[in-house]
């Protein structure tokens, strides 16, 4: 069964650090990895998704890598801000539970001005 | 520009009262998914469907029942509901077709359920 873990659960960070975000799964053949960003009482929105062929992808100041062998996924941010202050997780399909995705638990960020 | 839309927002059930959550999308996406959230806690996926009148079980569907007569409206039921399925239960969506921007999840804004 595959198991997704995010540590830390929390990280505070003044504005404008440079800062990266874990993501570890157990099973390792997965067939692609998401990144999520969760503001408050609002739902997820899709931040960056690498196939299992992939070693990263980028989005402005977001890059997200993948290590399939090592069962790790990083998330890069680049220059915080305030706005960036959110929860963010990641999820993973696996090739044979079909369109079925395990998610991590998240981290929650907050930058301060 | 619609996307997911679920309803109701918020909803105070009394222990074994019976309701339904609506999910509604307009991008024809033909997967459509429901997931629980507990406080600090990743997402728990409850049923999903690949289409119209093909609904299949996920992790924790104990309690749950779902519908899909249509490709827009994925409904989920609580059926004598119980203390332990008070969560914010979340509605997603994506299309069919193979691509990498393809697998990308939409979803909704989520319910927030109190079972008391």
């Amino acid at each position: 069964k595959q198991e997704v873990t995010q540590i830390p659960a929390a990280l505070s960070v003044p504005e404008g650090e440079n800062l990266v975000l874990n993501c570890s799964f157990t099973d390792s053949a997965i067939y692609n990895l998401q990144w999520f960003r969760q503001d408050p009482g609002k739902g997820l929105t899709s931040l960056l998704l690498i196939q299992s062929s992939q070693r990263e992808q980028t989005s402005g100041r977001l890059n997200a890598s993948l290590d399939k062998s090592s069962g790790r996924s990083t998330l890069y941010i680049a220059a915080s801000q305030p706005g960036d202050s959110a929860t963010y997780l990641c999820a993973v399909r696996v090739e044979t539970s079909g369109s079925r995705l395990t998610f991590g638990e998240g981290t929650q960020l907050t930058v301060n001005p | 520009n619609a996307g997911v839309t679920q309803t109701p927002k918020f909803r105070i059930l009394k222990i074994g009262q019976s309701m339904t959550l609506q999910c509604t999308q307009d991008m024809n996406h033909n997967y459509m998914y429901w997931y629980r959230q507990d406080p600090g806690m990743g997402l728990k996926l409850i049923y999903y469907s690949v289409g119209a009148g093909i609904t299949d079980k996920g992790e924790v569907p104990n309690g749950y029942n779902v519908s899909r007569s249509t490709t827009e409206d994925f409904p989920l039921r609580l059926e004598l509901a119980a203390p332990s399925q008070t969560s914010v239960y979340f509605c997603a969506s994506r299309p069919r077709d193979r691509g990498l921007a393809n697998e990308k999840l939409f979803f909704g804004s989520g319910t927030q359920l109190s079972v008391l």
